[in-house]
């Protein structure tokens, strides 16, 4: 069956470090894949999506590129800040939002 | 746009007793709604999923008689946990896609539920 693996947190950056939190999907067909993040005590926001290959999306500094060949969406942002500590969830969608499935969610922790 | 609302967002109720949660789209209509459950420093967990104007249909391991849905609009679902104990206490989340944005899973807030 479709899957998303993450990589294991927590992650603890410094304020302005570069981060990576990586992402490889399992899927029959074409998914749409998709970034959200759970500030504590919320729900999920989403963050960003794309829906085909070689699409980047990009929202609030963070970006992914959707690789097929690599069946990565590996999450990016130059400089983060303490505001950005948070879970971060990576998941697909296939059959028309009939099927999604999350990743385990990936903890970060920014310290200024 | 794309908002989904859940109320309440924190409850405490009485061991026995039954909860209702309410989980609404308020600029969108929502063909289909999920309702997930999620302990603390833990993924989501899906527990239903559920089309308007028929059954949900839930995920194994899940007791439809303990955690009942109903999807009676395009804009409303509920989840009523009955004779509620102190091991249902989770945060339980709902989310809902619809219209133009069927690929895409837009969620509540999350209401606390705490048993005693």
């Amino acid at each position: 069956g479709d899957s998303v693996t993450q990589m294991e947190g927590p992650v603890t950056l410094s304020e302005e470090a570069f981060l990576t939190i990586n992402c490889t999907y399992t899927a029959t067909g074409y998914p749409s894949l998709f970034w959200y993040v759970q500030y504590p005590g919320e729900g999920l926001q989403l963050l960003l999506k794309a829906t085909k290959a070689d699409d980047k999306g990009s929202n609030k500094g963070f970006e992914a590129t959707y690789r097929k060949e690599t069946t990565s969406f590996h999450l990016e942002k130059g400089s983060v800040q303490v505001s950005d500590s948070a879970v971060y969830f990576c998941a697909l969608s296939t059959n028309y939002g009939q099927n999604f499935v999350f990743g385990p969610g990936t903890r970060l922790s920014v310290l200024p | 746009g794309a908002v989904v609302s859940q109320h309440p967002s924190w409850v405490i109720c009485k061991s026995g007793t039954s909860v209702k949660i309410e989980c609404r789209s308020l600029d969108f209509q929502a063909t289909t709604m999920f309702w997930y459950r999620q302990f603390p420093k833990q993924s989501l967990m899906l527990m239903a999923t559920s089309n308007e104007g028929s059954k949900a249909t839930y995920e194994q391991g899940v007791e439809k008689d303990k955690f009942l849905i109903n999807h009676a609009s395009l804009t409303l679902s509920t989840l009523t946990v009955t004779s509620a104990h102190p091991e249902d206490s989770s945060f339980y989340i709902c989310s809902a896609t619809g219209g133009g944005r069927a690929d895409t899973q837009y969620f509540g807030p999350g209401t606390r539920l705490t048993v005693l």
